[in-house]
């Protein structure tokens, strides 16, 4: 079944903890994508990379870091430097640099107790 | 600042009446408009693209430079409407391939 997969759906963290969160997929995408979805405030992006290798800040990368070592890959690590970490993430591919069809995962819903 | 703003959080109507969700944007340049919907426990998924002029369940979507808006439309709204809407654009220059989204619309269709 192919597409992107998120893992895990739910999670849990103390506050000063680091937390990363996976995002696999499986259609040969160039571009990545990161997003942090709350209530009211629809979805602001996080991180963005267009290969592998490179990636960009979005509007709200403060307390976040990623990687993308692999092409199918772009974990995204929550730092106990973000303020308000408890959120709905979610991680989205593209075919290519520009490429407007965004697909997305399932989603990853963080909380921090 | 670059930007997409849709004005509305909730948008009620009845089943049969018009319907528009709205999408203002603060762009430089032309970037590219475009909608996803998101259905109740569905991934959010692409609705339709301002490049590609075409309608999609129903719902067209005109690109008006002049208002910087990308408003989205259908003459009859069905139950099956009922989804949050978000309006995004892709920035062109040296922002190109950065995807950024309103803060949604929570369309309700009422029987």
């Amino acid at each position: 079944d192919g597409g992107i997969t998120q893992s895990p759906k739910y999670l849990f963290r103390k506050e000063g903890q680091n937390v990363t969160l996976s995002c696999e997929q499986n259609l040969n995408h160039d571009a990545m994508y990161w997003y942090r979805q709350d209530p009211g405030q629809g979805l602001r992006l996080i991180y963005y990379s267009q290969i592998v290798n490179d990636f960009q800040k979005g509007d709200i990368a403060e307390g976040y870091s990623v990687s993308r070592e692999k092409k199918e890959s772009f974990p995204l690590t929550v730092t106990s430097a973000q303020k308000n970490p408890t959120a709905f993430y979610l991680c989205a591919s593209s075919i290519g640099v520009g490429a407007g069809e965004l697909f997305f995962g399932e989603g990853s819903r963080l909380t921090v107790l | 600042a670059q930007r997409v703003t849709q004005p509305e959080k909730l948008l009620s109507v009845f089943k049969g009446a018009p319907v528009e969700l709205k999408c203002n944007y603060s762009y430089s340049g032309s970037p590219e408009l475009f909608w996803y919907v998101q259905y109740s426990r569905q991934r959010l998924q692409l609705l339709l693209r301002h490049i590609s002029r075409e309608s999609i369940k129903g719902f067209t979507a005109d690109l008006n430079k002049g208002e910087t808006s990308f408003h989205l439309k259908k003459p009859f709204a069905q139950e099956e409407d009922s989804a949050m809407y978000y309006c995004g654009a892709n920035a062109g220059g040296t922002s190109y391939g950065k995807l950024t989204f309103g803060q949604g619309t929570i369309l309700t269709v009422h029987p």
